[in-house]
């Protein structure tokens, strides 16, 4: 199994600063994906994280907002660009490798925006 | 797009009895079905996953069954212990394009009383 890690572990942020995220993951995956948990909710997917090339976002997303970068297949960051309240949540990422693997989760990263 | 219900949205139970989570979703093409367990303050873990080529999986006290027809799978828990309170998810994923993205329940406290 891939053993997934995120920091910061935890931030507190002005409004209108931005955030950059990371995640390393301990071996080589196919595919990274970006999620958020609001609080008391599920998750919800921001974008797939492609290795080299510009992230694939979900509707309600966008690039502006949260730029990601892979630069290799073993590490991504997401950006929380110009933040607001509503950006409080649980960012996580999360790793799979080919189509029999299973998906794994980071530890995730809490962020409260004031 | 797909969307995954989970019931129930609350469980309680006593050390030693079963508990049953139950999701349905809506796309016929999805094909990996994983469950997780996420406790306060950490990131989800998976628990079991199930593909569609399976009807049932088991490790030790948890299993997993999966209706392809009817499209819905369960998460079965025996011999609860107060270790396994916490939030369970269920999730499905697809193939081909849509690759390794999953679609989230909206999640089950589970609790289990000495």
């Amino acid at each position: 199994s891939a053993v997934i890690s995120q920091k910061p572990s935890r931030d507190i942020c002005q409004r209108g600063t931005s955030l950059t995220i990371q995640c390393q993951v301990d071996s080589q995956v196919t595919m990274m994906f970006w999620y958020r948990q609001q609080p008391g909710q599920s998750l919800t997917l921001i974008a797939t994280a492609n290795q080299g090339s510009e992230a694939t976002y979900e509707s309600g997303f966008v690039i502006d907002k949260f730029p990601i970068s892979r630069p290799n297949l073993t590490f991504s960051t997401l950006t929380v660009s110009n933040m607001s309240p509503e950006d409080s949540s649980i960012y996580l990422c999360s790793g799979t490798g080919d189509l029999a693997s299973s998906q794994y989760f980071g530890p995730g990263t809490r962020l409260l925006v004031l | 797009g797909e969307n995954v219900e989970q019931h129930p949205s609350t469980l309680s139970v006593q050390e030693g009895d079963s508990a049953v989570i139950k999701c349905t979703y809506s796309d016929s093409a999805s094909n990996y079905f994983p469950w997780y367990k996420q406790e306060l303050g950490k990131g989800p873990q998976l628990i079991i996953d199930i593909r569609s080529n399976v009807g049932e999986k088991k490790d030790q006290r948890i299993a997993v069954t999966l209706n392809k027809t009817a499209k819905h799978f369960s998460l079965h828990i025996t011999e609860t212990q107060p270790e396994d309170s916490a939030v369970y998810f269920c999730a499905a994923g697809l193939g081909g394009t849509s690759y390794g993205k999953l679609t989230f329940g909206q999640g089950t406290i589970l609790t289990v009383h000495p």
